[in-house]
């Protein structure tokens, strides 16, 4: 079965801080796709990335990265420097290559970014 | 603005009645999901639909029926609501569904929060 964990429930930094956002998954497929949304308080669900099981290069987006490592099923968030506008609660979501399976997400994390 | 758009914004409504969410997949998007966000389960997938068929069912109860029609937007009906359904229910679409393949990320609507009273 796909599980996507997010141990971290809520998370409050000082601004300009930095602040990583922990994702372990747990998939037997060896094609897979992994995802990160945010949703801020007015409540959509904005797409952040999206990384393929094949590509373990990490990226990086402005004050955003992602760290990708498949030898612990790991793909983490990490904003660098953060804003009051980054406060939001952040998804980490699974899908797999086979099989009828959308996406399969975390419980989520809670980021408070106070001033 | 993610190109979804989904109708009502807000909807309340009594115990037993019956309702119907409406969602405008991207242009060009043929695949449309809807997933539930409630307190206690999270973001759950219910149902996709690609290019007017059903695709995948997820944990969708047997009061809750969708469809998407030719012009491939979609609707959610829910019936004998209950308090338990009480949530925010989102729309996504992608540019294809189909598996195996090439996934396309999923932009999100931006919900229909249901009431139930």
């Amino acid at each position: 079965a796909q599980k996507v964990t997010q141990a971290q429930t809520e998370i409050s930094v000082v601004e300009k801080e930095d602040v990583t956002l922990d994702c372990v998954y747990e998939t037997r497929d060896t094609t897979y796709y992994l995802f990160w949304y945010k949703q801020p308080p007015s409540g959509e669900l904005v797409f952040l990335i999206r990384r393929n099981s094949f590509d373990e290069q990490n990226e990086i987006s402005g004050r955003y990265s992602w760290n990708f490592q498949k030898s612990t099923s790991s793909f983490n968030f990490t904003i660098t420097a953060s804003q009051v506008v980054d406060s939001a609660v952040y998804f980490c979501a699974l899908r797999m290559n086979s099989g009828n399976t959308p996406l399969v997400f975390g419980k989520g994390t809670r980021l408070s970014v106070i001033a | 603005d993610s190109g979804v758009t989904q109708t009502p914004k807000h909807l309340i409504t009594a115990t037993g009645q019956r309702v119907t969410l409406r969602c405008s997949p991207r242009s060009g998007d043929l695949s449309v999901y809807w997933y539930q966000q409630s307190l206690d389960q999270g973001l759950q997938f219910l149902i996709q639909y690609y290019n007017g068929e059903e695709r995948a069912k997820g944990n969708i109860l047997e009061r809750f029926s969708a469809q998407q029609f030719p012009d491939l937007h979609s609707e959610l009906n829910l019936s004998s609501l209950e308090l338990g359904d009480s949530a925010l229910y989102f729309c996504a679409s992608s540019v294809s569904g189909q598996l195996p393949g090439p996934n396309y990320e999923q932009y999100f609507g931006p919900g229909t929060r249901l009431t139930v009273t």
